[in-house]
């Protein structure tokens, strides 16, 4: 069965200074991988996603992803955060393939401080 | 284009009560999916509907059940409540289901159930 863990519950960080949020997969199988991000009472929105190809997925905002098979790793990066960053992100996977029936992970909240 | 909208957004039921969220899908999508995401937890799969038929189902018991109509809107219907159903429930859309789209899940804002 497949499982996302999202190695960090919460990560504070000043503002523009850069950041990485960690998340780790299992699958026995090709995968595809998505950041989704929740601002406070809201939907998710999609981040970026790993289909194939690059290793390198850039999304919005200025956030990158890096899809490493060898550690089943998809951490996510960003520069530079800003406070309007703050919120909660999501790794998921689809076991399906596709965008349908993503398992995701327990979240990491982003705090950026000024 | 008019994003997924979900109603009621704020929702308070007693235990062994049955209820009913409705959610309507992003003009030009035919696909509807159900998360059901509790306090600090990420979401999980309930399941997906596809021209009016259950497309898939995560593991959630029977009383858990949904409807999707002929204009793409969708239903999501759970009886007999239990504390633990308490959560937000989200909506997504989506077109076509499965396989490799330029239309990812788009998600609603949720429907915030508490059960008391």
């Amino acid at each position: 069965a497949q499982s996302v863990t999202q190695l960090d519950s919460q990560v504070p960080v000043f503002e523009e200074a850069p950041v990485e949020l960690r998340c780790n997969y299992s699958s026995s199988v090709s995968v595809y991988l998505f950041w989704y991000v929740q601002y406070p009472n809201q939907g998710l929105q999609l981040l970026l996603k790993y289909l194939s190809g690059s290793t390198l997925v850039k999304g919005i905002n200025g956030f990158e992803a890096e899809f490493n098979k060898s550690q089943t790793s998809f951490h996510l990066r960003k520069p530079s955060v800003h406070i309007s960053d703050t919120a909660e992100y999501f790794c998921a996977v689809s076991p399906s393939g596709g965008y349908n029936k993503l398992i995701f992970g327990a979240g990491t909240r982003l705090a950026v401080h000024p | 284009e008019t994003g997924v909208t979900q109603s009621p957004t704020h929702l308070i039921k007693t235990r062994g009560q049955q209820v009913t969220l409705r959610c309507s899908s992003q003009s030009g999508h035919n696909t509807v999916s159900w998360y059901q995401q509790a306090l600090g937890q990420g979401p999980q799969f309930i399941f997906q509907y596809y021209r009016e038929e259950e497309n898939g189902r995560g593991n959630f018991p029977p009383r858990f059940s949904g409807l999707q109509f002929p204009n793409y809107s969708s239903e999501l219907n759970v009886n007999a409540l239990e504390l633990d159903d308490s959560a937000l429930y989200l909506c997504a859309s989506s077109s076509p289901p499965g396989g490799l789209s330029n239309s990812p899940l788009h998600f609603g804002n949720g429907t915030r159930l508490t059960v008391t």
